[in-house]
């Protein structure tokens, strides 16, 4: 079975400053998805950014990148320029085609003014 | 992306009562989702919503105790019945296969509170 791991529960970074969120997977499967979501204290889950396995390129989105290690199965998440705003829970999701999201145990993310 | 309207954002309720999660999407979407998300934790899928069918849940959930409805492409409820303490979480509604992505967007969740 897919698994998603999050070995950081808690993070701290200074403003303006960059941070690098951890995460690793399980799979047999050469073809999936792989998702960055944050949680803020509203409550409301968005989405940062997408992978797709068969993409080399690591995706990027303004201050938001990864670096994804497909043989290594590792998929993390650099916060560039870290904004009051960034604080929150990080959830890092794994899909194979239109299977289920699978979530890992989330990371809080601190910023320091 | 989608819209995603989920009420009530919050309740406070006794326990052995059944309290209706509602979610509402501003476009027609392929898949609707039901989450449980215990505190501090990570989100755990319930159950699929299929239109003008049974849901489809996980292990672990039953219908008796999450009913769960979809009478449109838009519309989905969710029911927390015969409720205890254990079930004080937040339940979050999730949507994918909009005409313009298929990315999964969330409802802000409601977050439940059985005393």
């Amino acid at each position: 079975a897919q698994t998603v791991t999050q070995s950081q529960p808690e993070m701290s970074v200074q403003e303006a400053e960059t941070v690098t969120l951890s995460c690793t997977y399980d799979t047999s499967e050469s073809d999936y998805y792989l998702f960055w979501y944050k949680q803020p204290p509203s409550r409301q889950m968005i989405l940062v950014i997408r992978q797709e396995a068969y993409k080399q390129q690591n995706a990027t989105e303004n201050r938001f990148s990864v670096n994804f290690q497909k043989a290594a199965k590792s998929f993390s998440l650099k916060i560039s320029d870290s904004q009051l705003g960034d604080a929150a829970m990080y959830f890092c999701a794994y899909r194979r085609n239109t299977d289920k999201l699978i979530f890992g145990t989330g990371t809080r993310l601190q910023v320091f003014p | 992306s989608a819209v995603i309207s989920q009420k009530p954002s919050r309740d406070i309720c006794q326990r052995g009562t059944s309290l209706t999660i509602q979610c509402q999407v501003d476009s027609q979407v392929t898949m609707m989702f039901w989450y449980r998300q215990q505190p501090g934790q990570s989100l755990t899928l319930i159950a699929t919503a299929n239109q003008g069918s049974e849901a489809t849940y996980e292990s672990g959930f039953v219908i008796d105790k999450f009913p769960i409805s979809r009478p449109n492409l838009t519309f989905s409820t969710l029911t927390v019945s015969n409720m205890s303490p254990e079930d004080s979480s937040i339940y979050l509604c999730s949507v994918e296969g909009t005409a313009r992505s298929t990315e999964a967007f969330f409802g802000q969740g409601t977050r439940l509170t059985v005393v």
